[in-house]
């Protein structure tokens, strides 16, 4: 298995802020993933991180709006940029491992 | 395009009983078929998993069915219990640049009465 740490937890911001959110692994990782789960919806993914090289986004979400870092094997953010109310979701972070997909225990982001 | 279909959306079933999800994919290259649970505040967790090649896996109370010419799959909680009541997600990833690459279903909520 996987613990997967994120902070922070929940946050409530103003539209037009930006929030960073966190990720930590137990252990080395190759590849992040990060979700968005927006209201009593299912897991969406936003963009696969992985060390040394730039994320890869899915259809609908781009690098200016969700810019991306992976210093290292263990550690990723997601920052949520220039935020309206439509980005209130849970946001998860993800881990692979032995091919089993692991989740953290998500942020909750309300943005008024 | 929703590439997993599942239902029901939500589901009461009385202490003791059987619940069960069905979910259908589209896409054959799926290779790999999770199921995670769900409980308020949480993030996913990974509750039983089947590839193709078998028809059935079977966890405790807790069972997948695999019909590969129908492609569906459906997860089957037997005498389920109040602890079991969450939201459960399945799921079909496939390789796809060297990870697996996981679609989720829509979800159904289970509250289990008692």
């Amino acid at each position: 298995s996987a613990v997967i740490s994120q902070k922070p937890s929940r946050d409530i911001c103003q539209r037009g802020t930006s929030l960073t959110i966190q990720c930590q692994v137990d252990s080395q990782v190759t590849m992040m993933f990060w979700y968005r789960q927006q209201p009593g919806q299912s897991l969406t993914l936003i963009a696969t991180a992985n060390q040394g090289s730039e994320a890869t986004y899915e259809s609908g979400f781009v690098i200016d709006k969700f810019p991306i870092s992976r210093p290292n094997l263990t550690f990723s953010t997601l920052t949520v940029s220039n935020m309206s109310p439509e980005d209130s979701s849970i946001y998860l972070c993800s881990v692979s491992r032995s091919g089993e997909q692991f989740f953290g225990p998500g942020t909750r982001l309300t943005v008024l | 395009q929703q590439q997993v279909k599942q239902s029901p959306q939500s589901l009461i079933v009385q202490k003791g009983g059987i619940s069960i999800i069905n979910c259908a994919y589209e896409n054959t290259a799926f290779d790999y078929f999770p199921w995670y649970q769900q409980f308020p505040g949480k993030g996913p967790a990974l509750l039983i998993a089947i590839r193709p090649d078998v028809s059935e896996k079977k966890e405790g109370r807790f069972t997948i069915s695999f019909n590969k010419s129908a492609k569906q799959f459906s997860l089957h909680i037997m005498d389920s219990q109040p602890g079991d009541s969450a939201t459960y997600f399945c799921a079909a990833s496939m390789n796809s640049g060297g990870y697996q690459k996981v679609t989720f279903g829509t979800g159904t909520k289970l509250q289990v009465i008692p």
